[in-house]
């Protein structure tokens, strides 16, 4: 089925450092979201990638979706202790009768140290 | 956020108990899922329904039923569990049909299997 590689699996950066998270599928995919989950939280949707090349940003954090939709990546820039939690990629995958399921990468969790 | 909501939200139970799990969603959606996290596989599927129909059963152990009574709840019935059952389990739900929605997720139930 389909799978969707997360690397890295850790990160630990000083406060103030960028960091990056990339996500890889061997299939072109429809469309990627990304999820944040903070420690002892739930994940909560933060943006969703359809178009090829496709750039999103949200303040210090840029989405982009790859050209032959099979990998995007997640850049943080300058971080806050704010930015600490795991990150999750997400790809659409179709299922009968028009509904879907998400098939999630396996997260990169993000510490950061003051 | 109170979208999604799960009860309990903590739960220790036997390996011959019975219990169930709740989840309601207040967002008018038509999909819910629900989720297993732990630390070897950090959100693994385990069902989905769409339109109060079961679409996937990810290859769940019979142990574990689901119960989708309207579009608002969904149960998840436990039985002779196992200590390796012991996860956070999420909830989910969506809006779709045809297009690819984010997922709201609960808070979470944290079980713990004696």
């Amino acid at each position: 089925g389909q799978q969707v590689m997360q690397i890295p699996q850790y990160q630990h950066v000083q406060e103030g450092e960028d960091f990056t998270t990339y996500c890889n599928s061997s299939t072109t995919l429809s469309n990627i979201q990304w999820y944040k989950q903070r420690p002892g939280g739930h994940p909560v949707f933060l943006i969703q990638l359809v178009k090829s090349g496709e750039v999103k940003k949200q303040k210090r954090l840029t989405f982009q979706f790859g050209e032959a939709k099979k990998n995007s990546s997640l850049h943080i820039t300058a971080t806050q202790t704010t930015d600490v939690g795991t990150y999750f990629c997400a790809a659409t995958v179709a299922l009968i009768q028009g509904a879907q399921k998400l098939v999630f990468g396996q997260g990169t969790r993000l510490t950061i140290n003051p | 956020e109170t979208g999604v909501t799960q009860t309990p939200r903590h739960l220790v139970m036997g390996m011959t108990n019975k219990k169930s799990l709740k989840c309601e969603q207040h967002l008018g959606h038509n999909a819910m899922y629900w989720y297993k996290q732990s630390a070897k596989k950090p959100l693994e599927l385990m069902f989905v329904y769409s339109l109060e129909e079961r679409v996937e059963n990810n290859s769940v152990p019979s142990r574990f039923s689901p119960e989708c009574p309207n579009s608002s709840h969904l149960f998840l019935h436990l039985h002779t569990l196992q200590p390796e059952d012991s996860a956070l389990y999420l909830c989910a739900s969506s809006q779709e049909r045809d297009r690819a929605y984010e997922q709201y997720f609960g808070p979470g139930t944290r079980l713990t299997v004696t």
